[in-house]
């Protein structure tokens, strides 16, 4: 887990507010995914981005999220008018330039919806 | 899509007892990973294995990468109190920036 950074660690939002996680990869690294975890089960993919570029977005729902990895800064995950459906641990995880398959993760984000 | 199946899904064991863990998967991958994912904490990459028939251990833990290429043991040795956590498995079709699928973990329990 050491390098990547997400913030928040918890996030707690009332129905019909919005979310943003915010994922900084590790020094160095120029890809980063973002996976959805509900209780005992698996990461979920949702996205995956190199900076200023969405590479796969096939598992993001297509309404009310998004996900962007400027050229400075965060990859920020935003969620719009959330639901109580979008609780779960969001996590961000990244890899350096041409060896994708290992993925650094972070800490997670835990959101709740009230 | 790729599925893959990861078992058991639970274990308790007593400290000191030998632990295996499995994934299958319904189609060919060419890399396996596992992860192992501490509560309110993310996935800690433990073992990667590139190669079909390849053995890797880290420590108390081996993995070996089916010669299918279908599926992926974890074994752990001697279990101890901190192995509590649970435990996920990785496959990709291809090198490169290919997106990984996660098994369903399995959570494993060690009573001292």
């Amino acid at each position: 887990n050491a390098g990547v950074m997400q913030n928040p660690r918890h996030l707690v939002r009332r129905r019909g507010q919005e979310a943003r996680l915010r994922c900084s990869p590790m020094k160095g690294h120029s890809h980063v995914y973002w996976y959805r975890q509900l209780p005992e089960e698996g990461l979920k993919f949702m996205v995956y981005l190199q900076k200023e570029n969405i590479i796969d977005e096939s598992g993001m729902p297509k309404e009310r999220f998004s996900a962007e990895f400027p050229k400075e800064g965060p990859s920020i995950l935003r969620i719009q008018q959330v639901v109580r459906g979008d609780s779960a641990a969001y996590f961000c995880a990244s890899s350096p330039l041409g060896t994708g398959d290992i993925q650094y993760f972070g800490a997670g984000t835990r959101l709740s919806v009230l | 899509g790729q599925q893959l199946n990861q078992s058991p899904q639970s274990m308790f064991i007593q400290e000191g007892e030998d632990v295996s863990m499995n994934c299958t998967s319904s189609s060919i991958f060419n890399t396996w990973l596992w992860y192992k994912q501490d509560p309110g904490e993310g996935p800690v990459l433990l073992i990667a294995l590139y190669k079909a028939g390849e053995l890797t251990s880290n420590g108390r833990l081996t993995a070996q990468f089916g010669i299918t290429r279908k599926d992926s043991f974890l074994n752990i040795s001697a279990s101890i109190p901190s192995d509590v956590g649970i435990y996920f498995c990785a496959g990709s079709a291809s090198g490169g920036s290919y997106i990984p699928t996660f098994g369903r973990g399995t959570s494993l329990i060690v009573h001292p």
